[in-house]
């Protein structure tokens, strides 16, 4: 079975640092780029960026470009998502997901990890 | 950015019934759009790919449309499992954006 299994819930105070995790199983990890979805009550569902775990190659939101930082260990089929100060406005549950894609533009998000949930007070 | 717009925001409809909700692009994306459903509590699960394209184990009563800009998720037979919201997404371009979202009730 093709799972992505999150780290848990954060509980953090402003201007900490913060690393979630998502770890991939029952598929070649190195072969779909991971993508990170936000989402919050005001904003809904936003997409943040995805990552290659071959080379760890990233495209970023421009939303979110510069705020977080994408990365991958591909020996522990694990794809990272990290803020080095976090902000109030930071949270909201974060999940990661497989993308897949027919040809470039013919892409789709499935499956998606369970969630973890951000508290930035 | 590419807006997606989902109407209704809202409704509610009875098992049994065929619902109907509908996504637009602020500017063209071919078919390269995307349903989720998200029940509460839950991830999104992908429901539909490239506009009209049944995901893998996903029942056959869901089905997507594309007429132009307009883009359809159609639930031929309402069930009670169907309740939460749905979302459409588009992969035309980056960054890849969501509609706000339809939010099905079950009366």
């Amino acid at each position: 079975e093709v799972q992505l299994v999150q780290s848990g819930a954060e509980v953090k105070e402003p201007g900490e640092s913060l690393k979630i995790s998502c770890m991939g199983s029952g598929y070649s990890f190195t072969k779909y780029w991971i993508g990170w979805v936000r989402q919050t009550p005001g904003k809904g569902l936003e997409w943040m960026g995805i990552i290659h775990p071959s080379n760890s190659t990233a495209i970023y939101s421009p939303s979110f470009q510069g705020q977080v930082t994408l990365s991958v260990d591909k020996s522990i089929k694990t794809a990272y998502l990290q803020w080095s100060s976090l902000k109030a406005s930071d949270s909201g549950m974060y999940y990661c997901a497989r993308r897949w894609a027919a040809n470039d533009q013919e892409t789709w998000f499935e499956p998606w990890g369970q969630g973890a949930l951000v508290s930035v007070s | 950015d590419i807006q997606m717009t989902q109407s209704p925001s809202s409704l509610s409809a009875s098992v049994g019934d065929r619902v109907i909700m509908t996504c637009r692009a602020s500017q063209s994306i071919g078919s390269y759009l995307n349903w989720y459903q998200q029940r509460p509590g839950k991830a999104p699960n992908l429901l539909i790919f490239a506009a009209s394209s049944l995901q893998h184990g996903i029942p056959s009563r869901f089905s997507g449309t594309r007429s132009g800009p307009d883009f359809t998720l159609t639930i031929s037979s309402l069930q009670p499992e169907d309740f939460g919201s749905y979302y459409c997404q588009q992969s035309f371009d980056f960054p890849y954006t969501f509609g706000q979202g339809t939010k099905l009730d079950i009366k």
